[in-house]
């Protein structure tokens, strides 16, 4: 299957501080990326479309300026929380649609765990 | 609005023996997909199978199966000869013709296999 990476695996910071996340399609192109957050025993909520050129679509009370897409090219979509407090400590994890057409099958990174002290 | 039902919260099957993790849906899209992925305690989300709602047979990859039944609208995955690697959360997700293609998911069923 397709190839999603993701960096860093896991990152520690402190309450104040911006974290910024990368996904990246290694072996095809995507021009659209989703952004996942999951918490300890519970599901994958979608936080946002990560859409190529374009700004990304948030999903109801995510916070935009709170969590912030950018998606410069068609291998590299990045999220960072800014002024990251313990609340947003989670494990985040996005997704690409591969091969295009409605039945792409969505590969997913390896997920980044932030912890906030 | 689209859902998604896993009602089993933890299922327990013996090595080797066979297992159905159930799951449900709902929508008004008449085209749509079905699809089942693998979270190991490491995190990562592993795809193992797909199913169209146009599909004529059910879908099968290896020893993971989907017994699709579209008028009980229930895609349960079905894994045979199951392996103490098989012991992760599963989750059952669908996408339908919505803004984005996003997939929608379940809320897992946690698998344990026994030795």
């Amino acid at each position: 299957g397709a190839v999603v990476s993701q960096h860093p695996s896991w990152v520690i910071c402190k309450s104040g501080t911006s974290v910024k996340i990368e996904c990246r399609s290694l072996d095809f192109q995507a021009t659209t990326m989703f952004w996942y957050r999951q918490f300890p025993k519970q599901s994958l909520m979608l936080m946002a479309t990560s859409n190529e050129g374009s700004k990304a679509t948030y999903e109801q009370g995510v916070e935009k300026d709170k969590f912030l897409i950018n998606h410069a090219s068609l291998t590299l979509s990045t999220l960072t929380v800014t002024s990251a407090h313990p609340e947003d400590s989670s494990f985040y994890i996005c997704s690409a649609p591969y091969r295009g057409g409605f039945t792409d099958t969505q590969y997913f990174g390896p997920g980044t765990r932030l912890t906030v002290l | 609005a689209q859902k998604i039902t896993q009602t089993q919260p933890g299922m327990f099957v013996q090595e080797k023996e066979a297992v159905t993790l159930d799951c449900t849906y709902d929508t008004s899209d008449p085209s749509y997909g079905l699809f089942w992925y693998k979270q190991p305690s490491s995190g990562e989300m592993i795809f193992l199978i797909y199913q169209g709602s146009y599909d004529q047979q059910n879908a099968t990859e290896g020893r993971y199966s989907l017994n699709f039944q579209k008028a009980r609208k229930s895609a349960n995955l079905v894994i045979s000869a199951s392996q103490l690697g098989d012991s992760a959360m599963y989750f059952c997700a669908m996408r339908d013709r919505g803004p984005g293609y996003q997939l929608t998911f379940g809320k897992g069923t946690k698998l344990s296999v026994i030795p």
